[in-house]
């Protein structure tokens, strides 16, 4: 199983963009990086996914280098409420066709006004 | 919008009592999780359903049971809840296997309570 390592907090200000970098030097060729986030006495929210090419959605763009060993999520215009708990995760095939997702610590990102 | 309901979010047993949480996803999802936050520790997976009276364990099942009657809820048992048991449970739900499939969507979350 690939593991990853990810800051335990980082600042951010309110309106600059927020990078959020994640280590999965040991990720395999045909698994994904996924990327969500919790925010306080909340269960946790997908923010995006991807394989080996950059992808970006409405809520945030991600960065995979070419040999796949890290990425950095992307928040263009972080605000106060992308304050959270960031988790990088790759998925893990478990039995049966679930594709079990393993939550390490993840990255408490603080937006400061 | 998917919606994972949690029947409970705040819940306080005492040691010994027989306690069950419940779950309700309204996609017709294949999958469904269960897992519990614990400070420092994350997000660990207790069981998990891949399909109507199916269940795998996950990395922590000791003391845990689960049952999954209908697709749309799992209901996640102690079945003598101890004070170490005391936790943030959160259930979740995914459609199948493929990348944009496995994306799990959770409920708010129950904060149990044994005292």
């Amino acid at each position: 199983d690939a593991k990853t390592t990810q800051p335990t907090s980082m600042d951010c200000a309110e309106g600059r963009a927020a990078n959020l970098p994640c280590n999965h030097s040991t990720i395999s060729g045909n698994e994904y990086v996924y990327w969500y986030r919790q925010i306080h006495s909340q269960g946790p929210q997908y923010i995006i996914h991807g394989l080996k090419n950059n992808e970006t959605n409405e809520m945030a763009s991600l960065i995979i280098t070419e040999d796949r060993k890290s990425s950095t999520l992307i928040l263009p215009h972080a605000t106060l409420r992308d304050t959270a708990v960031y988790y990088c995760i790759v998925r893990v095939h478990g039995s049966g066709n679930t594709g079990k997702l393993i939550f390490g610590q993840g990255t408490t990102l603080q937006v400061k006004p | 919008d998917v919606k994972v309901t949690q029947s409970s979010r705040y819940l306080v047993k005492r040691t010994g009592e027989k306690v069950f949480l419940e779950c309700v996803q309204d996609m017709d999802h294949e999958n469904m999780f269960w897992y519990r936050q614990d400070p420092g520790l994350g997000l660990r997976l207790i069981y998990f359903s891949y399909d109507v009276k199916m269940k795998e364990k996950g990395d922590i099942p000791e003391g845990y049971s689960v049952s999954r009657e209908k697709k749309e809820r799992f209901s996640l048992i102690l079945e003598s809840a101890s004070t170490n048991q005391t936790s943030m449970y959160l259930c979740a739900s995914s459609l199948g296997a493929a990348p944009r499939e496995n994306i799990q969507y959770f409920g708010a979350g129950t904060r149990l309570s044994v005292l």
